[in-house]
């Protein structure tokens, strides 16, 4: 089946660590994103990626790093610079015809101790 | 900037009834507007878009309507069954111009809770 792989489910980090989340499709999507869900707040995207080697910040992509080496990978560094990182991730796809319709992934949840 | 604002105070409507949630915004009309369910825990899935120029749309039990002069869309769920339980996004699309290339924006949901 098609679809967004996002890993892990549930993540805990110390202060001050670095972490990676990851994200993995299979839908042959060029683009693909990276938002970030607070409670009572909408998503608000990290960064995206139109196409491989290339990628742009989005609203909030301070204390966050990207990489897109290959069309069906798209990971998500946290890093220490983040003031705020315990939130739900949410990694999206989508093709470049018409709308821009969103596969989501099912989330990970990062929580700082 | 833009805003979106959809109700915060959960719906709680009774099975069978019609449910009916707005999403209002601000400054610019998008291109498309689209409807997305949530379930907790989960990632977002995309129920139903509706382009500007479209007043109406229907899917199944799911109905929208996008009026750009009040800059308003109503989502309605007809018949509804405590399966329809859910937080329901409506995002702005812009479409495939150079500035907004993919980029959503997401009001913070509306809640609905069916009870039998």
């Amino acid at each position: 089946d098609g679809g967004i792989t996002q890993s892990p489910k549930y993540l805990f980090r110390k202060e001050g660590q670095n972490v990676t989340l990851s994200c993995e499709q299979n839908l042959n999507h060029d683009a693909m994103y990276w938002y970030r869900q607070d409670p009572g707040q909408g998503l608000r995207l990290i960064y995206y990626s139109q196409i491989v080697n290339d990628f742009q910040k989005g609203d909030i992509a301070e204390g966050y790093s990207v990489s897109r080496e290959k069309k069906e990978s798209f990971p998500l560094t946290v890093t220490s610079a983040q003031k705020n990182p315990t939130a739900f991730y949410l990694c999206a796809s989508a093709g470049t015809i018409g709308a821009n319709v969103l596969t989501f992934g099912a989330g990970s949840r990062l929580t700082v101790l | 900037s833009q805003k979106i604002e959809q109700n915060s105070e959960a719906l709680n409507i009774q099975e069978g009834k019609t449910a009916t949630l707005t999403c209002n915004y601000t400054n610019y009309s998008p291109a498309y507007l689209q409807w997305y369910r949530q379930d907790p825990g989960r990632g977002p899935v995309f129920l139903l878009l509706i382009r500007e120029n479209e007043k109406e749309k229907r899917k199944e039990r799911l109905k929208v309507t996008f009026d750009t002069t009040l800059k308003q869309s109503l989502f309605h769920i007809t018949a509804s069954q405590p399966a329809d339980s859910a937080t329901y996004l409506c995002a702005l699309d812009w479409g495939m111009t150079t500035d907004s290339w993919g980029k959503l924006q997401f009001g913070a949901g509306t809640q609905v809770v069916v009870t039998p």
